[in-house]
């Protein structure tokens, strides 16, 4: 069974940083591309960004809104995502989503699987 | 940035409804749109890949259409479980975007 676990949400001072993990378990995490998609309370879904695998280089892509500010990471050897948010601000408050893409060819870029999401608050 | 429009926002029906939920796109996306439903305190759930394919285990009541920049989520007889939120996505190009949703409420 596909599992992914986000830990590491709380609340944090604007201007602080924060780093999410996700744990991943029941798949081949390797694989696959892994992206965060967030969601502000009550507001839609905005996707935040992706990293690829390592036989795609481990590139990374980010919204307009995080570049430069948070970093996506991986680690197969533990199965695992991660999310650092630096330079925080009060926008950023949102319930964070670990997702695995399905895979890797254009046409099945689609999140087939989701995580509980972890809740992160930034406030003064 | 592509942008979804999706409508209605919000759609009241009652059980054995038809429903239809429209999402254009600001520019032309192929079949690269999928579907998830979100229930209240819960990560979303895909639904409808490449624009009109069923992902395993959900049920045939979920039909996906559309191509280019217009697309459609039909639910053909709304069932209690189906009172949610829907939202688009398009995979055709970074950044990858959403729709604003659509829930479905009880009438």
């Amino acid at each position: 069974e596909v599992q992914l676990v986000e830990s590491g949400g709380g609340l944090v001072q604007p201007g602080g940083s924060l780093r999410l993990s996700c744990a991943a378990s029941g798949f081949t995490f390797s694989d696959h591309y892994m992206d965060w998609v967030r969601q502000a309370p009550g507001k839609g879904l905005e996707w935040v960004g992706r990293v690829r695998n390592k036989p795609n280089g481990l590139g990374t892509e980010y919204a307009a809104s995080v570049k430069g500010r948070f970093t996506i990471s991986r680690d197969d050897s533990a199965s695992s995502l991660y999310l650092q948010m630096n330079s925080l601000k009060t926008e950023d408050t949102a319930v964070y989503y670990c997702t695995r893409v399905f895979g890797t060819a254009w046409s099945t870029h689609h999140l087939d699987y989701w995580g509980q999401g972890a809740l992160v608050t930034v406030s003064s | 940035d592509i942008q979804l429009t999706q409508s209605p926002s919000f759609q009241s029906a009652s059980v054995g409804d038809r429903v239809t939920i429209t999402c254009r796109a600001s520019q032309g996306i192929s079949s690269y749109l999928a579907w998830y439903q979100q229930k209240s305190g819960k990560g979303p759930k895909l639904l409808i890949y490449a624009a009109s394919s069923l992902q395993s285990g959900v049920p045939p009541r979920f039909s996906g259409s559309g191509s280019g920049t217009e697309f459609t989520l039909t639910i053909s007889s709304l069932q209690p479980e189906d009172f949610a939120t829907y939202y688009c996505q398009q995979l055709n190009s970074y950044p990858l975007t959403f729709g604003g949703g659509t829930k479905v409420e009880i009438k």
